[in-house]
């Protein structure tokens, strides 16, 4: 079965220190993002690709960055981990779901979530 | 400006009919999204609704109005297993970014 899975589920790093958070799909979707949910902000875009090598910042990009080199995989870097990036990450990818009007729709299909402690 | 509201929590009872409110504003609207999350689980896709009006699956029942901004969920039947977040997310046609409320928090008691 095709699925989306996240590496590693949990992390606990120092600040100052880079960390790769590995998000690989299966799906062989175009389209791939990078969200980050905490308490009482709910989830926020922080980058997304349209496939292989395209980029894009999301509204919280500051601090983190993607590379597409291929289809299946989206890896999230933070460069130099801050106490603020604590937080659970979560990849997704989408396909296109049509409506009753005939009009096409991207459903995100969520991994597991990534667990990243910066202390 | 892009802004998603829903109310924080809400509880309800088992077997009993929860409707989950959401208001947005989003530049180039074009679609809204339910989805639900567990707690310490992923965000599963509930609904989808891009034209007014209302759309059915079994048990859970999601709503459109465009000219008002607005969309319910309707949970019908609820059981205890419904206990989780639902969040609300409006699909922006500008780069096809789907931007998420904080998330509703339901509790069904027994």
């Amino acid at each position: 079965d095709a699925e989306i899975t996240q590496s590693p589920r949990h992390k606990i790093t120092e600040t100052g220190r880079q960390v790769t958070l590995a998000c690989h799909q299966t799906w062989n979707h175009n389209n791939m993002f990078w969200y980050r949910q905490d308490l009482g902000h709910g989830l926020r875009l922080i980058h997304y690709s349209y496939g292989v090598q395209d980029t894009n910042k999301g509204e919280v990009s500051d601090g983190y960055s993607v590379s597409r080199s291929n289809t299946e995989d989206l890896p999230l870097t933070l460069e130099s981990a801050a106490s603020s990036q604590t937080s659970v990450y979560f990849c997704a990818s989408s396909e296109t779901l049509l409506d009753r009007g005939g009009n096409g729709a991207n459903v995100l299909t969520f991994g597991a979530g990534s667990r990243l402690t910066v202390l | 400006g892009q802004n998603i509201d829903q109310p924080t929590e809400m509880t309800a009872t088992e077997g009993a009919i929860v409707q989950i409110n959401c208001t947005y504003q989003t530049s180039g609207f074009n679609g809204l999204f339910w989805y639900q999350q567990h707690a310490g689980e992923a965000p599963t896709f509930l609904s989808y609704n891009v034209l007014d009006g209302l759309e059915e699956k079994g048990r859970f029942s999601s709503f459109l109005s465009r000219s008002k901004g607005y969309s319910y969920l309707l949970l019908k039947e609820l059981q205890m297993k419904d206990s989780a977040s639902y969040l609300c997310a409006a699909l922006s046609k500008y780069g096809g970014k789907l931007i998420f409320g904080q998330g509703t928090e339901l509790s069904v008691k027994p």
